[in-house]
């Protein structure tokens, strides 16, 4: 079973702070993370996947398999990184339909 | 161009009450999936079409619930006899590739809130 665990349901940093938000996975395989961010009254968009190994709006995150976790960083926060944050797996299994799997998220505020 | 669009954005309904949601996905995406977003949680994957076909279903939770996606195009969530426990929001994505074409980018609708009274 493929399972994502976000322990932190909320997070308060002040802006120019640095922020990580922890992402920790269990699959058995080779599975792919993302990193997905609501902002308030929109919809759930992708921020970023593990694959492409780049940066988007100042975030980061590495994909670390042997401690499961792909944590969301970056080195100054700013007030519009305010949102929920999910982190999120799609796994390989033969016949499968490639579904995320969905962490509880994370909902970042950033403090002027 | 456009996005992932649903309708209505919010339904309420007495308990036993059948409900559709719709789904329109952006044109030309194969893959149409369909999750449930309980209050505080993550979403849940609930059903998953390529094209017309309904590939896989393993996370509806009851035979209540039934999904359609006649055409390949939109997509219609059915939920009969409501249950107070149906209270939710209901999200659709979409995505370009079907399952051959690997893990891709799903693009996701703004979400129906449904309230079972």
């Amino acid at each position: 079973a493929q399972r994502v665990t976000q322990p932190e349901k909320l997070l308060s940093v002040f802006k120019g702070a640095p922020v990580e938000l922890k992402c920790n996975y269990s699959y058995s395989g080779s599975p792919e993370l993302f990193w997905y961010v609501q902002y308030s009254r929109q919809r759930l968009q992708l921020l970023l996947r593990h694959i492409s190994r780049e940066s988007i709006k100042g975030f980061t995150a590495d994909l670390n398999k042997g401690e499961t976790s792909f944590h969301l960083k970056k080195p100054f926060a700013q007030e519009e990184d305010s949102a929920m944050y999910y982190c999120a797996l799609s796994g390989f299994s033969s016949g499968s339909a490639r579904q995320l799997t969905f962490g509880s998220g994370t909902q970042l505020t950033v403090l002027p | 161009g456009a996005g992932v669009s649903q309708s209505p954005r919010y339904k309420v309904a007495k308990r036993g009450q059948d409900v559709a949601l719709r789904c329109d996905p952006i044109s030309g995406h194969v893959s149409l999936f369909w999750y449930q977003q309980a209050l505080g949680q993550g979403p849940e994957f609930l059903t998953y079409f390529q094209n017309e076909a309904q590939l896989d279903k393993s996370g509806l939770p009851s035979d209540r619930f039934f999904a359609e996606r006649p055409e390949g195009s939109v997509s219609t969530l059915k939920i009969q006899r409501t249950q107070q426990e149906d209270s939710a929001v209901y999200l659709c994505a979409s995505s370009l590739k079907g399952l051959s074409g690997g893990t891709d980018t799903q693009y996701f609708g703004p979400g129906t809130r449904l309230t079972v009274l």
